[in-house]
This record gives C-alpha cells, sequence and structure tokens, in this order.
C-alpha cells in the first residue's frame, strides 16, 4: 500500500509569517507529485505538478521543491495572508495510470 | 465553461436505498475520477476512467458501480448504500489518457448522508 503523509496537521500563524510543509511519499516508482489548495466549501484547485528530481515551482508567494530520490516536497508560502487560509494537499502519482494518491491535507490558518 | 459539474449537491438515503451520482465535464477532457473525502483521510480514488469506454478500480471500490456515458459523463452508482458510504464525493478530470502529469479539474463535490 502507497501511503502520502502530510505534516503538520494544521498549522495557525499570523499574518506575515513565512511558512512550509511537508509531503513524503514513496521514493521508488516516482511518476509525478502534485500539490492542491482547497478552500471550505470549494473544490481543490490545482497548484503544481512536479515530475522532475529537484523541480522547483513558483506561483506568486507559494512555493514548492521536490527531491524524489528521498521521497519528500516542501510546500512554502511567504509572507501568509488571511486569503492563504485552506487545506493544501498533495498527491503522488502511482504509475503511469493518471491514478494519484492523496496525503490527508495541511490546514492553513492565517489569522490577521 | 462549466468545468466539472455534479448532481446532486447533497443527498440523504437510507441504508440500502440505491442511487446515482451524475458528473459531467464540458473542458473536452479523456480521464475522469471519482473519489470520496472523509475526515483525516485525505481523498481516496472509487473508480477512474482513463478514456472513454474504459473503467478501473481505485482504492476503495467496493459498494459502487461507474458508466462512463459518453466522453462527457461519468456516473457512480451506488446499489444499497450503507451508513459508511456517508461521504463527500468528488468527481474530478483531466486531460490527456490517464496520465500521472496532467492536473485534475474537481467538481464542487455531493455531501451524501447514509442513515
Amino acid at each position: 500500500i502507497l501511503n502520502v503523509e502530510q505534516s503538520p496537521q494544521s498549522l495557525h500563524v499570523q499574518e506575515g509569517d513565512s511558512t512550509n510543509f511537508t509531503c513524503s511519499f514513496p521514493s521508488s516508482n516516482f511518476y509525478a507529485l502534485h500539490w492542491y489548495r482547497w478552500e471550505t466549501a470549494k473544490s481543490p484547485e490545482a497548484l503544481f505538478v512536479m515530475t522532475l528530481n529537484g523541480d522547483e515551482k513558483k506561483k506568486g508567494r507559494i512555493s514548492a521543491t521536490l527531491n524524489t530520490k528521498e521521497g519528500y516536497s516542501y510546500l512554502y508560502i511567504k509572507g501568509s495572508q488571511p486569503e492563504d487560509s485552506a487545506t493544501y494537499l498533495c498527491a503522488f502519482g502511482s504509475g503511469n495510470t493518471g491514478k494519484l494518491i492523496f496525503g490527508q491535507g495541511t490546514t492553513l490558518q492565517v489569522k490577521p | 465553461n462549466a468545468g466539472v459539474t455534479q448532481t446532486p449537491k447533497f443527498q440523504v438515503l437510507k441504508t440500502g436505498q440505491s442511487m446515482t451520482l451524475q458528473c459531467a465535464q464540458d473542458m473536452n477532457h479523456n480521464s475522469m475520477y471519482w473519489y470520496r473525502q472523509d475526515p483525516g483521510m485525505g481523498l481516496r480514488l472509487i473508480y477512474y476512467s482513463a478514456s472513454e469506454g474504459t473503467t478501473d478500480k481505485g482504492e476503495v471500490p467496493n459498494g459502487y458501480n461507474v458508466s462512463r456515458l459518453n466522453k462527457r459523463e461519468f456516473s457512480l452508482r451506488l446499489e444499497s448504500a450503507a451508513p459508511s458510504q456517508t461521504s463527500v464525493y468528488f468527481c474530478a478530470s483531466s486531460t490527456r489518457q490517464g496520465t500521472y502529469q496532467e492536473t485534475q479539474y474537481f467538481g464542487p463535490g455531493t455531501r451524501l448522508l447514509v442513515l
């Protein structure tokens, strides 16, 4: 059974703080690592898809890195804003089938 | 473009009743997926369809059936609902035929309560 673990489970920060969280995944048979942002009462929305070891992606204040050899990815948020409050999901591409295995998510709450 | 749409938004069933959750996408995507989301469990794949005419089991297929009616529509059927199937169900689609690199686009979800 493939396991994708995210930590921490939840995080509370003040507006302006920078933060990061971790996604751990199997280091063998790596195909892709996805990050999604999921606001309450909405649908998950894609942030990044990363496929190569050492990949770094950036979208505004949010960036992500990937280490496939050791099986982890970091998501960074610089200068958190209240609108960044959401659950951040990572998902591991399991084989060349399109199937994704999701972690349980990290819920971020940014206090004004 | 509506993207991915799901009906109904909310449903209450009694144990043993059957129902079909509908999903449609207007993005001309090849692949479609059904997930369930339970507290502390993340999203778990129930079934997926890599392309029109094909379906395959995901992580938690027991108690469900699916139909890929055409390229746009992918339905999920509960033949005899059980309380353990109380969950939020998400449909998703992606562009290419069953590849791991493609972003998945999610519908708004269906909340199902089985009493």
